[in-house]
């Protein structure tokens, strides 16, 4: 079935330590989203990519960055993780930008 | 600022009844808003795309109503069952910005037997 992977589903890392995210999508989409959310928060959109074009929401710390090497994969790259980064890390893609978002399971950030 | 609004407090009902969720939201019209089913630990499932031209969509057990001058939209789900158990969020775009979906808080939906 075409669907969003997200690896790792549990990632545990250390004050500082710079940590990478992935998710790839065998739906072929356009559009893919990065959203961090806290505990009974809205996810909250980071950035997201229309094809290689690159979208940073305005809010989102320089520490997020993001890389998209195909249609198939992108990655989230935090490069100085804080306690207040611990959180879900969600992927979702999208055929058209503000179309139905497709998301995966998310990758749940621990932060020691 | 623009925001949207979900009950916060869960809500509890009983098997077969039906459960109706709020979403309100400030400001700008969209064109469009979204409905979701996120499971705990899970990332969130679309469920229903209502237009703004749109009174009413539905989708088996489900419907969604969409009005634009009380900036709200109600979410049901019939004939309620304990698997319909999650938090559901609405989502639409709040800056017109044609990309970004911004998503409720979700509620809280209990189902018991």
């Amino acid at each position: 079935d075409a669907m969003v992977i997200q690896n790792p589903r549990y990632q545990v890392t250390q004050f500082g330590k710079p940590v990478t995210l992935s998710c790839s999508q065998t739906l072929n989409h356009n559009v893919m989203y990065w959203y961090q959310q806290k505990s009974s928060q809205a996810p909250k959109l980071l950035f997201h990519y229309y094809d290689k074009d690159f979208n940073n929401e305005a809010d989102t710390p320089d520490n997020f960055q993001s890389r998209r090497p195909n249609t198939s994969f992108c990655f989230l790259d935090i490069r100085s993780p804080g306690l207040g980064d611990a959180a879900m890390y969600l992927c979702a893609t999208s055929t058209r930008q503000g179309g139905i978002q497709y998301f995966g399971a998310g990758t749940r950030l621990s932060v020691l | 600022s623009q925001k949207i609004e979900q009950n916060s407090e869960a809500l509890n009902i009983q098997e077969g009844k039906t459960a109706t969720l709020t979403c309100n939201y400030t400001n700008y019209s969209p064109a469009y808003l979204q409905w979701y089913r996120q499971d705990p630990g899970r990332g969130p499932v679309f469920l229903l795309l209502i237009r703004e031209n749109e009174k009413e969509k539905r989708k088996e057990r489900l419907k969604v109503t969409f009005d634009t001058t009380l900036k709200q939209s109600l979410f049901h789900i019939t004939a309620s069952q304990p698997a319909d158990s999650a938090t559901y969020l609405c989502a639409l775009d709040l800056s017109n910005s044609g990309y970004a979906l911004n998503f409720g808080k979700g509620t809280s939906l209990l189902v018991t037997p």
